[in-house]
């Protein structure tokens, strides 16, 4: 069974810094991973879908990297922006089956 | 181009009655997913649908729930004699094909019941 985990829960960042969210994934007979970020009481907007052919993928100030074989991915955001605020969620596609296993998300927060 | 759709945004409904929760997908997708988001936890798959099929049912409870995907017209997820757990943010995405296609996620269905 397919167990997500997301690190750290929560992150504070003063406006402009770099920062890194980690995810990792216990089965890597995966599809693609997702990365989603999800606003209070909205949707999910999809931010990048890294192929588990591929290394990384980049949008932006995002960058996505997975590292399959060890079970990895990490977002990249670059000169973080107030309105980066939000949780992101990491989600693998299982391979067979088409589903989205979630991780519990990071919580972002940066300040201005 | 239209994103996911899905109506109501907000339904509350006492204990016992039925939840009728309608997805439409973006156009051109035939492949159709449910998903819920119980208070404080993560979203959880419920079932894949394509046009007309139950493709994975897997994360459906066993009773009061079902889902169908008709050749004409939206997703509908219907939870029958609700009770207060089924309270949570119902969301559907869909897709343009299997494998390794993005999901596309509606805004979602926040279901209360009193």
């Amino acid at each position: 069974k397919q167990e997500v985990t997301q690190i750290p829960a929560a992150l504070s960042v003063p406006e402009g810094e770099n920062l890194v969210l980690n995810c990792s994934f216990t089965d890597s007979a995966i599809y693609n991973l997702q990365w989603f970020r999800q606003d209070p009481g909205k949707g999910l907007t999809s931010l990048l879908l890294i192929q588990s052919s591929q290394r990384e993928q980049t949008s932006g100030r995002l960058n996505a990297s997975l590292d399959k074989s060890s079970g990895r991915s990490t977002l990249y955001i670059a000169a973080s922006q107030p309105g980066d605020s939000a949780t992101y969620l990491c989600a693998p596609a299982e391979g067979g089956s088409e589903k989205l296993v979630f991780g519990k998300g990071t919580k972002l927060t940066v300040n201005p | 181009n239209a994103g996911v759709m899905q109506n109501p945004r907000h339904l509350v409904r006492r204990r016992g009655q039925e939840a009728r929760l309608r997805c439409s997908p973006m156009k051109g997708h035939s492949h159709v997913y449910w998903y819920r988001q119980l208070p404080e936890e993560g979203l959880k798959f419920m079932v894949y649908l394509q046009k007309e099929n139950i493709i994975d049912e897997s994360g459906m409870p066993k009773e009061r729930f079902s889902a169908e995907f008709p050749k004409e017209g939206p997703s509908i997820l219907r939870i029958q004699q609700v009770v207060r757990g089924d309270s949570a943010a119902y969301f559907c995405a869909s897709s343009w094909g299997t494998g390794a296609y993005e999901q596309y996620f509606g805004p979602g269905t926040r279901l209360t019941v009193t």
